[in-house]
């Protein structure tokens, strides 16, 4: 397996403008996991799904904010509109999540995003 | 909430030194704490997955210990190599009820010297 694969690997776009980040998670993995990362806040969970549906999303920063999965191997977090403040590093990983399995987590590249 | 936290921010070593980082954590009733590494610019790469009911685990010169019950796991690294250079994390999974989530340490940043 490739690993869990994301798209793009850099962002830059202008305030208030649309943007979506792709994510492919590892074959077989029934959770995914969207993260953020910044220098002041360091990863923080912004939103998790168990076989395709959303578990937990309070780490959502605002409704300007929403993420899909509409397969077992692709998911989109859009942010609409975009301000300076969501420049970040965004991270999907994915996982088993049967405590009888190995949960270990794996991680993407990252999407290094830019609003300016 | 759990917490995590991770001393130190920054560790700077010559070359060939075996050093220790350390992860602590405010709420004991985890399922694994799991340790990444992060090259600047890069995404995090798995190092050691350590069970709840484990001590340790080793990977070539990387030794991971857990003491569940005191909230505090440590990152051994055995005569350390400029090629450890990196961010190292660790994250731990809730037990329970807290469903699949990770929540991070703030990382430490390591520089092995020449």
């Amino acid at each position: 397996d490739a690993g869990v694969i994301q798209s793009p690997r850099h962002e830059v776009t202008e305030m208030g403008q649309e943007v979506t980040l792709r994510c492919k998670p590892i074959s077989g993995h029934d959770y995914l996991f969207w993260y953020r990362q910044t220098m002041m806040r360091g990863l923080e969970l912004l939103i998790y799904f168990n076989n395709n549906v959303p578990i937990d999303d309070s780490g959502m920063p605002e409704d300007r904010f929403s993420a899909k999965m509409p397969n077992a191997s692709f998911s989109t977090l859009k942010i609409q509109p975009s301000e300076p403040r969501d420049s970040a590093v965004y991270f999907c990983a994915s996982s088993f999540g049967d405590r009888g399995m190995n949960t270990e987590a794996f991680f993407g590249q990252g999407t290094r995003l830019t609003v300016v | 909430k759990q917490e995590v936290t991770q001393i130190p921010a920054a560790l700077s070593v010559p070359e060939g030194e075996n050093l220790v980082l350390n992860c602590s954590f405010t709420d004991s009733a985890i399922y694994n704490l799991q340790w990444f590494r992060q090259d600047p610019g890069k995404g995090l790469t798995s190092l050691l997955l350590i069970q709840s009911s484990q001590r340790e685990q080793t990977s070539g010169r990387l030794n991971a210990s857990l003491d569940k019950s005191s909230g505090r796991s440590t990152l051994y690294i055995a005569a350390s190599q400029p090629g450890d250079s990196a961010t190292y994390l660790c994250a731990v999974r809730p037990d329970g009820g807290g469903g699949n989530k990770l929540t991070f340490g703030t990382g430490t940043q390591l520089k092995v010297e020449l």
